[in-house]
């Protein structure tokens, strides 16, 4: 597609559930960021994928939160027994291999947990 | 580990004016790149501009330039001729040069907004 495309766009899950939030990066973009944004605060990062290689992993914040993205293109975050700190938006980029590669985000996945 | 700080919460300009948004950043690594990326209500971020801390000129990208203050690690926007679509977030992020790190470190923000 033209830009990152991320799903849902909403998600409203009851604590204790599974969800799963999807991106889409930029056909050939080899690199793929998840950034958790919560209300009123800057973009955190989770973990970073290169193709299919998972190389970072350091900002996942509990062993709740897990990343994959199995054929190097689609990647999915997934976060176990959902808890009401987990609420916030979840913004996916992309960008080409290289230094200093702009990344292009997606509009972001909104979770909110009650 | 590297921080960025943006100390205006909030910022007012009028139509056609121009305002400056502040950022600090703190790193012990001599070699890495700063970058302002804009987020309207619609979410997505949109980089506005990007300076390598290598040069010394500062980075111009239309009615935005940035001012770089290498020593005093101070990297602030300016924006001319100030717009109603300029109204937005703005984030300040850092990222370092270092083998295997790619990640993006970024600022609370500034909401810019923008009178008629």
């Amino acid at each position: 597609g033209a830009g990152v495309s991320q799903s849902p766009r909403y998600k409203v899950a009851k604590r204790g559930q599974d969800v799963a939030l999807r991106c889409d990066p930029i056909s050939g973009h080899v690199s793929l960021f998840w950034y958790q944004q919560a209300l009123g605060q800057g973009p955190e990062f989770l973990t970073y994928f290169q193709n299919e290689a998972q190389l970072d992993k350091s900002g996942l914040p509990s062993d709740r939160f897990f990343a994959e993205r199995p054929e190097g293109s689609v990647s999915t975050l997934k976060i176990q027994r959902t808890q009401q700190e987990d609420s916030a938006v979840y913004l996916c980029a992309s960008s080409l291999a290289g230094v200093g590669g702009e990344l292009f985000f997606g509009e972001g996945s909104r979770l909110t947990v009650l | 580990a590297q921080t960025v700080t943006q100390s205006q919460p909030e910022m007012s300009v009028q139509e056609a004016e121009t305002v400056t948004l502040s950022c600090t950043y703190d790193t012990s690594e001599s070699d890495y790149y700063l970058f302002w990326y804009k987020q309207p209500p619609s979410r997505q971020m949109i980089l506005v501009i990007r300076q390598e801390a290598y040069k010394q000129q500062n980075a111009t990208e239309n009615r935005f330039s940035v001012n770089f203050q290498k020593a005093a690690k101070s990297f602030s926007l300016k924006i001319s001729d100030s717009q109603l679509g300029d109204a937005a977030m703005y984030f300040c992020a850092y990222k370092g040069l270092r083998s295997g790190n790619e990640k993006l470190t970024f600022g609370t923000g500034t909401r810019l907004t923008i009178t008629p």
